[in-house]
């Protein structure tokens, strides 16, 4: 069966500072790998997608950049941390057609 | 432009009483509907989708939902709530994108609160 997972769970760190969080899926190949962040109270904003190796898409522009080396490996960046990226972040992966997404349990990230 | 609404950002329900979490949706294409569950500090777990078929859907934990077009909604329902179905609740669509990837918009979330 799939299995998708993220690290860390919980991540503080402070303004200005780098960010890498991590994705990998197992179970499948080729699959389609989102990005989402969710701030307090609201609902999901999906930041990237990728269809395949080095193919990224961004949503909105941001400060976040995103990153597929490998097939199931999907990474979330930064080079400097702002306040206004504090939010629970969500990888996801799903097959292409009418298929669902599949989540993570998700990255809490509070910036200082 | 494809979106979706979720009336009432927080439902109160007692425990055993009917669960209705409403959702309604736009779109010039034929969606295909989920129903999402997220519990504290946690991802998002399917409950159920609608692609094709049968526009009554069952799904986890007991929930439901029917998919009605000519009202463009996707209302999920539980006939007896329970405590541990207290959680935040998203539904989502989505439509078939060239290259091969499909895009989930989703609502912005209802929390469901269950008191005995």
């Amino acid at each position: 069966s799939q299995t998708i997972h993220q690290w860390p769970a919980t991540l503080v760190q402070p303004v200005g500072s780098p960010l890498s969080l991590e994705c990998t899926v197992e179970g499948t190949s080729n699959p389609n790998l989102y990005w989402y962040r969710q701030a307090a109270g609201r609902g999901l904003q999906l930041l990237f997608y990728s269809v395949g190796i080095g193919q990224i898409s961004s949503e909105v522009p941001q400060n976040l950049s995103a990153s597929r080396p490998q097939d199931r490996q999907f990474i979330l960046s930064s080079k400097k941390l702002l306040l206004s990226d504090s939010g629970f972040y969500l990888c996801a992966w799903g097959d292409r057609g009418d298929q669902p997404q599949h989540f993570g349990d998700g990255t809490r990230l509070s910036i200082l | 432009a494809q979106s979706v609404t979720q009336l009432g950002s927080h439902v109160s329900v007692s425990e055993g009483a009917l669960v209705l979490l409403r959702c309604n949706y736009s779109s010039s294409v034929p969606p295909y509907l989920f129903w999402y569950v997220q519990y504290p500090n946690q991802g998002l777990q399917l409950l159920l989708k609608y692609t094709t078929g049968a526009t009554l859907v069952k799904g986890i934990n007991g929930f439901e939902a029917e998919f009605k077009k000519s009202e463009t909604s996707f209302h999920l329902t539980k006939p007896s709530a329970h405590m541990s179905d207290a959680a935040e609740y998203f539904c989502a669509v989505t439509f078939m994108f060239s290259g091969g990837y499909n895009k989930l918009i989703f609502g912005a979330g209802t929390r469901l609160a269950v008191h005995p």
